[in-house]
């Protein structure tokens, strides 16, 4: 079974704070993905990861940076908190098998930025 | 043009009845296709996946997908109360190594 796991469930923080969201995965997975999901604008690719230390810019990578230190641990770094970052944010990975390859979601962290 | 498009719903059907949600996509080298239901508050969760064209089906879910005309459809049999929730139409293009969203069709199921 495929288990992605997220640090928090639930997260308030405030304006100017930095903010790390971890990821995690257990399945040896190469490819990690950070997403929000905000309502009415669809799950939205905020940065994703080929492997260690790589990273690529997804469509809305502004305000935010990663780290991939470690395969299975992918962080999402807010580096000074926003209150148009509150969201949903999602963390997935990609399971390859062949020509296959299905990702899957972590639970989520809502963040709120008061 | 989006690059998956999904009618937004709500989509309307009775318990029992069949629902059909349907997607298109406009990247033709387009090579996997998924489908993901997700309830409110919850992340995505991944319930059908196809790869060529034709018919799959696993239980009260048949994925269809027509490369040719671009568009990939689930339909769910024997709708139940519970299969109530928002379905993401997902397309994975090898050349950007990522999964392009649809908005989500909403589906309510009545009693």
């Amino acid at each position: 079974d495929v288990k992605v796991t997220q640090s928090s469930r639930y997260l308030v923080k405030r304006t100017g704070e930095k903010v790390f969201l971890e990821c995690v995965q257990d399945m040896d997975h190469e490819n990690m993905f950070w997403y929000r999901q905000d309502p009415g604008l669809g799950l939205r690719l905020i940065y994703f990861s080929y492997d260690v230390k790589m990273k690529e810019k997804g469509d809305i990578p502004e305000g935010y940076s990663v780290s991939r230190e470690k395969k299975e641990r992918f962080s999402l770094i807010l580096e000074s908190a926003s209150t148009n970052q509150t969201s949903m944010y999602l963390c997935a990975s990609i399971s390859r098998t062949g020509v296959r390859h299905e990702q899957y979601f972590g639970p989520g962290t809502r963040l709120t930025v008061t | 043009q989006k690059e998956v498009e999904q009618n937004s719903g709500p989509l309307s059907v009775p318990e029992g009845a069949i629902a059909s949600l349907n997607c298109t996509y406009s990247d033709r080298v387009s090579q996997s296709f998924f489908w993901y239901r997700q309830y409110s508050g919850k992340s995505p969760e991944l319930i059908m996946s196809i790869y060529s064209n034709g018919d799959k089906e696993d239980g009260r879910f048949t994925a269809q997908l027509n490369k040719a005309s671009q568009y990939v459809s689930l339909l769910i049999r024997d709708s139940q109360p519970s299969d109530s929730a928002t379905y993401l139409c997902a397309v994975y293009t090898g050349t950007a190594s990522k999964l392009t969203f649809g908005t989500g069709t909403r589906l309510q199921v009545t009693l």
